[in-house]
């Protein structure tokens, strides 16, 4: 079956344009997580939903991030007015029910902010 | 706060050269550590999940142990196909929606 999808793979973007990324969850599941991966630096939580909710928000670094999930499906990471620091590999991740399950992961999308 | 921290960073060996990757970890109530095997320009790729101390999980030449400080990824006689970055994990009890990853080690396995 089809994994975690992510698209775009690369993104490049002029400093202050907004961007959006996009992740297919694996049909069926019902968590879904995002993530940010900076050269050398591990994994830091951006958002968990669970269906279409997002209980825990915590991790978003400013508010010029907002992330939606529609469907229980498909989820878009929106990124307003892009700063270089935003550069990094953004990863998707789903689950089959909750966060007590594995989680699968997406090849990521490399956003450069020049 | 809950905190991740994994050495080396990067580790060197050959063919057949056992070692092992440190993680250690500081958490409010550990609910599980998992280990990811991360290959260059890929998501990272579940490995095991492990819930108590003193409990060890094994995959062919890996095998994956946990205190209550730290885990081990022991690395049996490795092939250069082993050779990627290994990322460890943890998710507390208080807040189990939340990952905290290490940085990874970086592992090369030369012929």
């Amino acid at each position: 079956g089809a994994g975690v999808s992510q698209s775009p793979s690369n993104k490049v973007t002029e400093k202050g344009k907004d961007v959006e990324l996009r992740c297919d969850p694996i049909s069926g599941h019902t968590a879904l997580y995002w993530y940010r991966q900076s050269l050398g630096q591990g994994l830091e939580f951006l958002i968990y939903f669970q269906g279409n909710s997002a209980p825990d928000k915590s991790g978003l670094p400013s508010d010029r991030f907002s992330a939606e999930r529609t469907g229980g499906s498909v989820s878009t990471l929106t990124i307003q007015r892009t700063q270089q620091e935003d550069s990094a590999v953004y990863l998707c991740a789903s689950s089959l029910v909750s966060s007590t399950d594995t989680q699968y992961f997406g090849p990521g999308t490399r956003l450069t902010v020049l | 706060e809950d905190q991740v921290t994994q050495s080396p960073e990067a580790l060197r060996l050959q063919e057949g050269e056992s070692s092992s990757l440190n993680c250690s970890y500081t958490v409010s109530g550990l609910r599980g550590l998992f280990w990811y095997r991360q290959d260059p320009g890929k998501g990272p790729e579940f490995l095991f999940t492990l819930y108590s101390a003193g409990e060890e999980k094994e995959k062919e030449r890996l095998k994956a142990t946990l205190t209550k400080k730290e885990s081990f990824l022991h690395i049996t006689a490795p092939k250069p196909e082993d050779s990627a970055t290994y990322l460890c994990a943890v998710q507390g009890v208080y807040n189990f929606n939340k990952f905290y990853f290490g940085s990874g080690t970086k592992l090369n396995v030369k012929p």
